[in-house]
């Protein structure tokens, strides 16, 4: 049983490029959350999802970030014209019930920008 | 201040020692109370959670939530090698709310 799936796992970017990263939840599940782990810092909740719908996204910067979960197909954040400080660990995490000890998290993608 | 706060650490231990892991909070909504542990370049992994004040036991891990005094604890007994991890605690008000608070986490490491 596959857990949840986020690729890729590693991502550089140059100040001004667009990031995508992509979250494959566990199947059945249709509730997915993001998370970013800033160097030295926990994780900070960004956005909650279910399929087709955003649910939450008081964490969620109000530029350059948004946020997608289709259909169809895997959850994606977007980062659009990215920054240096936006270089952290992207976490998603997927749940079938809606419970809050039932997420469980992908492995993460590092982003760095140079 | 932060909503949570927790000792960053770094924490080092010998082997079979008892480990004691806390964090405070200031929000007096929060009800669900979650330790994840997290290894170097890994996503977290939930490792036990509470629901309001009292104590949980799993194996060598104890969870411990004082609402009273916003304090909660992680013990783990018997310490091994491979609980070097770090160790992250996560708080949410409720269903319907999903959103996690976490700590910054304690780094562990326990010595053979």
């Amino acid at each position: 049983n596959a857990g949840v799936m986020q690729n890729p796992r590693h991502l550089v970017r140059r100040r001004g490029q667009e990031a995508r990263l992509r979250c494959s939840p566990v199947k059945g599940h249709s509730h997915v959350y993001w998370y970013r782990q800033l160097p030295e810092e926990g994780l900070k909740f960004m956005v909650y999802l279910q399929k087709e719908n955003i649910i939450d996204e008081s964490g969620m910067p109000k530029e350059r970030f948004s946020a997608e979960f289709p259909k169809e197909g895997p959850s994606i954040l977007r980062i659009q014209q990215v920054v240096r400080g936006d270089s952290a660990a992207y976490f998603c995490a997927s749940s079938f019930y809606v419970a809050p000890y039932e997420q469980y998290f992908g492995p993460g993608t590092r982003l760095t920008v140079t | 201040q932060k909503e949570v706060e927790q000792d960053p650490g770094p924490l080092s231990v010998p082997e079979g020692a008892i480990v004691s892991l806390n964090c405070t909070y200031s929000n007096s909504a929060f009800q669900y109370f979650m330790w994840y542990r997290q290894y170097s370049r890994k996503g977290p992994e939930l490792l036990m959670y509470t629901y309001s004040s009292g104590n949980k036991e799993d194996g060598r891990f104890t969870a411990q939530v004082d609402k009273s005094s916003k304090y909660i604890s992680l013990f783990i007994r018997d310490s091994q090698p491979s609980d070097s991890a770090t160790y992250l605690c996560a708080m949410s008000e409720s269903f319907g709310n999903e959103k996690l608070t976490f700590g910054t986490g304690t780094r562990l490491t326990i010595i053979p």
